[in-house]
């Protein structure tokens, strides 16, 4: 079965500052990746994913992650934070083949961008 | 992409009452699951319901508890029976859509249950 590990329940960031939230995966064969945001009293909002091709993946709002296929991992980064990147960060899995499984959620990780 | 909108958005409830929670999506899908979001926590699969066939629950959830209409391919609703303060969460529906090699979840905004 396949699990989604994020390592870190809160990352606080200066603005302006690099930030990193961090995702690692396992599932079985090759994975389809996810980043998802929710902002407080409102759904998830998509904000980029790794299907195939070049690792390094960009998305909304400036965000970007790049997937590590030794490290199984898919961490979520941006060189200039902003205070209205505060909010809750899910990264999902799910594997690469032609069935229909649904997403599976790591618990998330909290990001508090500080002016 | 799918536009999915969910009613109610929000409700307070009370112990013991029950409550169905609706799903509307603007096109035709296949797939189609309900998430759990407890307080602090990450999204827990409920259920997969599918068109025409009697929804899979996954470990830890119960037709009785969560039963699960799936009525035609742009309609579903869960039912939160017996409500106890533990039901308090946001429950979210979610649907499939296929787009190349990859099938891509979307997600409606959610509806806040609190039980009291």
């Amino acid at each position: 079965a396949q699990s989604v590990a994020q390592p870190e329940d809160q990352v606080n960031v200066a603005e302006g500052n690099p930030l990193t939230v961090k995702c690692t995966y396992s599932v079985s064969g090759n994975p389809y990746l996810f980043w998802y945001v929710q902002y407080p009293n409102r759904g998830l909002q998509f904000l980029l994913k790794y299907i195939t091709g070049d690792n390094l993946v960009k998305g909304s709002y400036g965000f970007e992650a790049e997937f590590n296929k030794s490290q199984t991992s898919f961490h979520l980064k941006k060189p200039s934070a902003l205070v209205s990147d505060s909010a809750l960060y899910f990264c999902a899995v799910t594997p690469q083949y032609s069935g229909n499984t649904p997403l599976v959620f790591g618990k998330g990780t909290r990001l508090s961008v500080i002016a | 992409s799918a536009v999915i909108s969910q009613k109610p958005s929000r409700d307070i409830c009370q112990r013991g009452t029950s409550l169905t929670i609706q799903c509307q999506v603007d096109s035709q899908v296949t797939m189609m699951f309900w998430y759990r979001q407890q307080p602090g926590q990450s999204l827990t699969l409920i259920a997969t319901a599918n068109q025409g066939s009697e929804a899979t629950y996954e470990s830890g959830f119960v037709i009785d508890k969560f039963p699960i209409s799936r009525p035609n391919l742009t309609f579903s609703t869960l039912t939160v029976s017996n409500m106890s303060p533990e039901d308090s969460s946001i429950y979210l529906c979610s649907v499939e859509m296929r787009g190349g090699s990859y099938n891509e979840q979307f997600f409606g905004p959610g509806t806040r249950l609190t039980v009291l």
